[in-house]
């Protein structure tokens, strides 16, 4: 099954507080999980990957926290701010070789209000 | 700016007719790939090309095909068009077809297709 589930569908947070995105997978070949962000009218952009051997990575105020026996990770942003406001896909990698390819969840929209 | 080339940016057509989305990678990127974003159905994968030859099949309807050319640029052609197609064509490109480590994808802005 090449399903990544992700919720909410929709996120709102104040400025200041915590923002926590999950998603679930059933795929125990897929071999890397990345986070895109989204922002109006612009293509996803990478922003934070994490490969199934390792259980947290920071960078920033952004963490990924994966947990392999679950099939879940997540993304937290700490402190969020306005300008984090956007659509957030978690993704992750199957395939082999040269034919790898992302399956994407299907996003969530944050608003961080001022 | 990500260095991911589409064009155009938007397009308005009616049903049953067909339409050419064209995707430049960035310099280098021997590996394409198609996504369409709809509303209710995330990003999809469609179709993967590598260095001219197809890889990888995703959820790609028989009416669209695509091809990679020498130069590496990509075109998704969409024919017998429905409204149900109208949706983001997102292009990507990427090193190699990941065989390196890095595994990113970098993203085109998107062709926005309008179907009536």
């Amino acid at each position: 099954q090449q399903q990544v589930k992700q919720s909410p569908q929709s996120l709102i947070v104040q400025k200041g507080g915590i923002s926590i995105i999950n998603c679930a997978y059933e795929n125990t070949a897929f071999d890397y999980f990345p986070w895109y962000q989204q922002f109006p009218g612009k293509g996803p952009a990478l922003l934070i990957a994490i490969r199934p051997d390792v259980s947290e990575k920071k960078e920033g105020r952004f963490t990924i926290s994966f947990n392999k026996s679950a099939k879940q990770f997540s993304l937290h942003i700490m402190d969020s701010q306005p300008g984090d406001s956007a659509t957030y896909f978690c993704a992750a990698r199957g395939g082999s070789g040269s034919a790898r390819q992302l399956t994407f969840g299907s996003g969530t929209q944050l608003t961080v209000l001022p | 700016d990500s260095g991911v080339t589409q064009t155009p940016k938007h397009l308005i057509t009616a049903t049953g007719q067909r339409v050419t989305l064209r995707c430049s990678p960035r310099s280098g990127d021997l590996s394409v790939y198609w996504y369409q974003q709809s509303l209710d159905q995330g990003l999809q994968f469609l179709i993967q090309y590598y260095n001219g030859e197809e890889r990888a099949k995703g959820n790609i309807l028989e009416r669209f095909s695509a091809q990679q050319f020498p130069d590496l640029h990509s075109e998704l052609n969409l024919s017998s068009l429905e409204l149900g197609d109208s949706a983001l064509y997102f292009c990507a490109s990427s090193v190699k077809g990941w065989q390196g480590n890095t595994g990113e994808l970098f993203f085109g802005e998107g062709s926005r297709l309008t179907v009536l």
